[in-house]
């Protein structure tokens, strides 16, 4: 049974970086049959996948054109588990964030206030 | 505004049949599979049906999936006071090169 388990922090100042971590269980990072996203929740803009990473013999990733120029989605094989970045952050990036296995489980979430 | 369109609101009595719609397009629906993710009050989504009407392991059969052309439907039998949620669909779009989702359906079970 695959679980995701998220990490980072619950406060950003804007203009800064946001990052968070989704550590895997019951599966691999690395897995040529799964992809791995980031979805962001907000009453304004409603569920917004943000993009993913995926293995197939090398590591590809996708990224949503609203964030493309700001977002880095990392895998980390040696502790199997992923990593999202959103950098220039302002206000309108407060959401929940979550990971995801694609078609699969999804993480606990993590409220993300962008302010100073 | 949503790539994948779903009615804001459905409801029924316990142990009703109800279903919902999920509306989208040739770049979407059209060539993709359909994922629905269910949403407790509260809580992180929850894989209900992919693949147009696949269902997890522990997802009871009372929750059914299907698609036609570029539209799919979910279907709750025998509904169920838990059943209260927010219903999601999704897709992937290959004109965006990225998942879609619908703006969700309120369940409430009268």
């Amino acid at each position: 049974q695959v679980q995701l388990r998220q990490s980072g922090p619950g406060l950003v100042k804007p203009s800064q970086t946001l990052s968070l971590t989704c550590a895997i269980s019951g599966d691999s990072v690395s897995s040529k049959s799964a992809a791995w996203s980031w979805i962001r929740q907000s009453p304004s803009r409603g569920l917004e996948w943000l993009g993913r990473t995926y293995y197939r013999s090398k590591w590809f990733n996708d990224y949503a054109v609203s964030v493309k120029s700001r977002i880095s989605i990392n895998p980390d094989t040696s502790k199997n588990q992923f990593s999202l970045h959103l950098n220039s952050v302002t206000p309108e990036d407060t959401a929940v964030y979550y990971c995801a296995r694609d078609s699969g489980a999804w993480g606990q979430g993590t409220l993300v206030t962008v302010s100073s | 505004q949503s790539v994948l369109t779903q009615p804001p609101s459905a409801s029924g009595t316990p142990g009703q049949r109800v279903t919902m719609s999920c509306s989208g397009s040739s770049s979407t629906i059209g060539r993709n599979t359909v994922n629905w993710h269910q949403q407790l009050p509260g809580t992180a989504p929850k894989l209900l049906i992919y693949d147009n009407n696949q269902r997890p392991s522990g997802v009871p059969d009372r929750f059914s999936g299907s698609k036609s052309g570029t539209s799919a439907s979910l279907a709750i039998s025998g509904l169920q006071s838990e059943d209260e949620a927010d219903y999601y669909c999704a897709a992937w779009d290959d004109s965006l090169s990225g998942w879609v989702f619908g703006g969700g359906t309120k369940l409430t079970v009268l």
